[in-house]
This record gives structure tokens, C-alpha cells and sequence, in this order.
């Protein structure tokens, strides 16, 4: 599976846009970007994942660069909910996840 | 609907012992996956199950540790003579098609 490179921390005002960069510089044509997130003590949770395109859910927009080599989660309105570690991943639809050490988001009032 | 349910929450066994796990997917998912999270470490990759295909079992450290999946649903972690490097959260996820994993509660084991 390819590796991916993501800032150790990053903090975000509440009520503002959390960007979450992702590096993914060897990520083959088959592998799709996926992101989850782990809340403390709970199990980690997905959010969205995307190929080539930008996706959007109910919980976040997926913006891939067009040469796929980057990726930005977008949390549109972050609150304090919203603290956990972010990871990024790649790989093949129904693969097995290869996690890193991802981004602890610190929302702050 | 219901997510995906894990039992026992938390199991406290002594060196030595066997345990058992057991993860219930969601309905329909045809993909079954165990991970595990050791106390202030990252998520390590144990097995993973694909339909009526043969499982990939590249995750697992020992041959201590085995998983079945039953009718292409529940499924049954066992840790034969545990250890107390065994202590872990042990995380079951579910998926369908290109989607997402949809992660249980977990199981919190603990070596005495």
C-alpha cells in the first residue's frame, strides 16, 4: 500500500473550516484515498473516501488534487466534537487499512 | 440501523488462558476485518475476510492467533495461550463493495 504523509497536529477555531492535508505521492490508479477518524477511546470512524474526484458528505468535502498525489479533508464548521486523530489512507477498495499515525485535530473555543 | 457489535466489551484473562471474540457485522456487508490497537500505539491490520474467499490472514503475529467467519457473518477471533503482549483493543469492521469500514466498539483484552 502506498504511504501517506500528514502533519503530526494542527489546531482549528471552532465554527471555522478544518483543512486536513494529506500527502500520497506513490498512490497507484486503483488505490482510492480514504479518511477515518479515531475519538478517544472509541473505535475509529469513517468519513469519506474518494478516487479521483471531489466528494462530499454529511460530515466532510474530500478535495483531490488533479495529478492525485495530495488530498485536504474539509470539515466546513468544526466544533469540539470534531477533536480526534484524522487518518488519511490509500489503498484498494475492500482492502485491508494501513494506518499511520494521522492528525490530532484540536478544536478550541 | 445497527452498526457493527463486538463482545465482550472487556475481557480479563490470565497468562495462558484462551479467549474468544466475536464481532457482528452489519447485515448485508460481505467484507469482515479484525484489527487491534495496543495501549498508546497505532492500528495493526490481523485478518480480513472477503465473501467466500479465502482470508487474508497476512496480519496475524502467531500461529496463537486464528478467526473463523461463520455463514459469511459472525465472526470469532481466538487467542490460544495468551500473553500478556496480547493486551490490546481489538477492533472488528465491516464493509460493502467500494464503501467505507464501519468499525465496532471493540474489545478491550487484558494479560494478566
Amino acid at each position: 500500500d502506498a504511504k501517506t504523509t500528514q502533519p503530526t497536529s494542527m489546531d482549528c477555531a471552532e465554527g471555522r473550516a478544518a483543512n486536513l492535508p494529506c500527502n500520497h505521492s506513490t498512490i497507484s490508479g486503483n488505490e482510492y484515498v480514504y479518511w477515518y477518524r479515531q475519538i478517544h477511546s472509541q473505535g475509529p470512524q469513517y468519513i469519506i473516501h474518494g478516487l479521483k474526484n471531489n466528494e462530499t458528505n454529511e460530515m466532510a468535502s474530500l478535495i483531490i488534487t488533479e495529478d492525485r498525489k495530495s488530498s485536504t479533508l474539509i470539515l466546513p464548521h468544526a466544533t469540539l466534537r470534531d477533536t480526534a486523530v484524522y487518518y488519511c489512507i490509500v489503498g484498494e477498495y475492500g482492502n485491508k487499512l494501513v494506518f499511520g499515525a494521522g492528525t490530532i485535530l484540536r478544536v478550541k473555543s | 440501523g445497527a452498526g457493527v457489535s463486538q463482545s465482550p466489551s472487556n475481557k480479563v484473562t490470565e497468562k495462558g488462558k484462551d479467549v474468544e471474540l466475536r464481532c457482528d457485522p452489519i447485515s448485508g456487508h460481505t467484507a469482515l476485518y479484525w484489527y487491534r490497537q495496543s495501549l498508546g500505539q497505532g492500528l495493526e491490520f490481523l485478518i480480513y475476510f472477503q465473501g467466500n474467499s479465502a482470508p487474508d490472514k497476512s496480519g496475524l503475529p502467531s500461529d496463537r492467533f486464528s478467526a473463523e467467519r461463520t455463514g459469511g457473518s459472525v465472526s470469532t477471533l481466538t487467542i490460544q495461550r495468551t500473553q500478556q503482549e496480547d493486551s490490546a483493543v481489538y477492533l472488528c469492521a465491516s464493509s460493502f463493495g467500494q464503501g467505507g469500514q464501519y468499525f465496532g466498539p471493540g474489545t478491550r483484552l487484558t494479560v494478566t
